[in-house]
């Protein structure tokens, strides 16, 4: 089965434009989240979305939203993007929301953002 | 409010010796804590998780974990290093309240030498 794909690969915006990423679940997941991993630090999480509802959300401001599609993918979208923004953006799927104790979360390659 | 702390920006060990990588947590209730393993330009790669039961837990690629309540920690372990285990290496706490809201360490580079 194919992993958690996400496009595009690496992107690169400038301050003030509107950045939308994408990302695919691993089949049969239902839940997706999506991650900020600014250079050096780890994973920060921005949002998990399950059966197309939030079901949480990071410190993160609101210039950054997303939402689920019926078929469980998922875009993230950060408006307004400032130099800080610059960052690998990870998303990852589960088969739950995360109150199973048996499930995990898969990650994808990331999607590279440069923010000039 | 949950953290999870890896005290050591880098490891060495030479390869073929044991390998050690430190992580301590804070979290309300239960902790699931995971490991994950990072290559250059790839996504996190699951290697194992604590959730309940047996401290010592088992997982990907010949890793293991020890899970010390008393100490709140979570240190990765492994036997013998090779030198493709030369990664970066984050811990990982969830709280036990549902949901995926995980707070992942900072990191630790991990070099195995040939």
């Amino acid at each position: 089965d194919a992993g958690v794909t996400q496009s595009p690969t690496h992107l690169i915006k400038t301050r003030g434009q509107h950045v939308t990423l994408r990302c695919s679940p691993i089949s049969g997941h239902k839940s997706v989240s999506w991650y900020q991993q600014v250079l050096g630090q780890g994973p920060q999480f921005i949002f998990q979305y399950y059966e197309k509802e939030e079901r949480g959300r990071g410190n993160f401001p609101d210039r950054f939203s997303a939402r689920q599609f019926p078929n469980y993918s998922s875009e993230l979208n950060v408006n307004a993007l400032l130099l800080g923004d610059s960052a690998l953006y990870l998303c990852a799927s589960s088969r739950t929301s995360g109150q199973a104790r048996t499930d995990t979360q898969y990650f994808g390659p990331g999607t590279r953002l440069t923010v000039l | 409010a949950q953290s999870v702390a890896q005290p050591e920006d880098q490891v060495n060990v030479a390869e073929g010796n044991p390998l050690t990588v430190k992580c301590t947590y804070s979290v309300s209730g239960n902790p699931y804590l995971f490991w994950y393993v990072q290559y250059p330009n790839r996504g996190l790669q699951f290697l194992l998780k604590y959730i309940t039961g047996d401290n010592l837990v088992k997982g990907s690629y010949g890793f293991e974990a020890e899970f010390n309540k008393s100490q709140t920690s979570f240190h990765l372990k492994k036997p013998s290093a090779l030198v493709s285990d030369s990664a970066l290496y984050f811990c990982a706490v969830s709280a036990n309240t549902g949901g995926f809201k995980t707070i992942f360490g900072a990191g630790t580079r991990l070099f195995v030498k040939a």
